[in-house]
């Protein structure tokens, strides 16, 4: 059974880059077929799927952030991560990290962290 | 990017009722739709995949069905536990888009 877990700065400052990383326990983030998400949820909104890396390496990332954001894999580390650059306070939201089984959906999830863009 | 529909946005409903939420796509998705509950300050949890499947461990009074661009999930006799809210998905295509979500209110 897959568990995630989201670490990283809870507060960054307008303008600079939000860092989080998402690591992956009870399985091999190498593993075929499984893809590896982030999506965030703004305070009282709902779900936006930020993008995704494959297992292969192959990353897409959704449009309207696309110029900003940046999925990498660690596979030495089992984990992957998030960098966005240039935040503002829009970008203040939970976090998850996720996981995308062969022939599934997001069938494992972290348990999400807050980030807030403030000076 | 492909736009998903989720109706009603609130659903009053009790102990013991049968419910439905509706979930519109832009264009053909099929069978690529996936529902999540959330509850509050929790992580969603999947509970429907490829329109259909039951994901482990989730009751059988869930179910999806759906046909090209028209989904539903139905919750038949709802436990004190189903109270949250909903999102559909769809990942046919990428971006993979959520719907704006479903609360459902205890009546």
């Amino acid at each position: 059974q897959l568990q995630l877990q989201e670490s990283g700065s809870g507060l960054v400052k307008p303008s600079q880059t939000l860092s989080l990383t998402c690591t992956v326990s009870g399985g091999s983030i190498r593993s075929r077929g499984y893809s590896w998400s982030w999506i965030r949820q703004p305070p009282g909104k709902g779900l936006e799927w930020i993008g995704y890396i494959y297992y292969s390496g192959n990353t897409y990332y959704t449009p309207s952030l696309k110029s900003r954001v940046t999925i990498s894999v660690d596979k030495s580390n089992n984990h992957f991560a998030l960098k966005l650059g240039s935040v503002t306070a829009a970008d203040t939201a939970v976090y998850y990290c996720a996981a995308k089984g062969p022939s599934s959906a997001l069938n494992f999830w972290g348990l999400g962290t807050l980030v807030t863009v403030s000076s | 990017d492909i736009e998903m529909t989720q109706s009603p946005s609130t659903l009053s409903a009790s102990v013991g009722d049968t419910v439905t939420i509706t979930c519109r796509a832009s264009q053909s998705i099929i069978p690529w739709l996936a529902w999540y509950q959330q509850k509050p300050g929790k992580a969603p949890k999947l509970l429907i995949y490829r329109t259909s499947n039951l994901e482990s461990g989730v009751p059988s009074r869930f179910s999806g069905s759906g046909s090209e661009t028209e989904f539903t999930l139905t919750i038949s006799s709802l436990q004190p536990d189903d109270f949250a809210s909903y999102y559909c998905q769809q990942y046919n295509t990428y971006p993979n888009t959520f719907g704006q979500g479903t609360k459902l209110e205890i009546k």
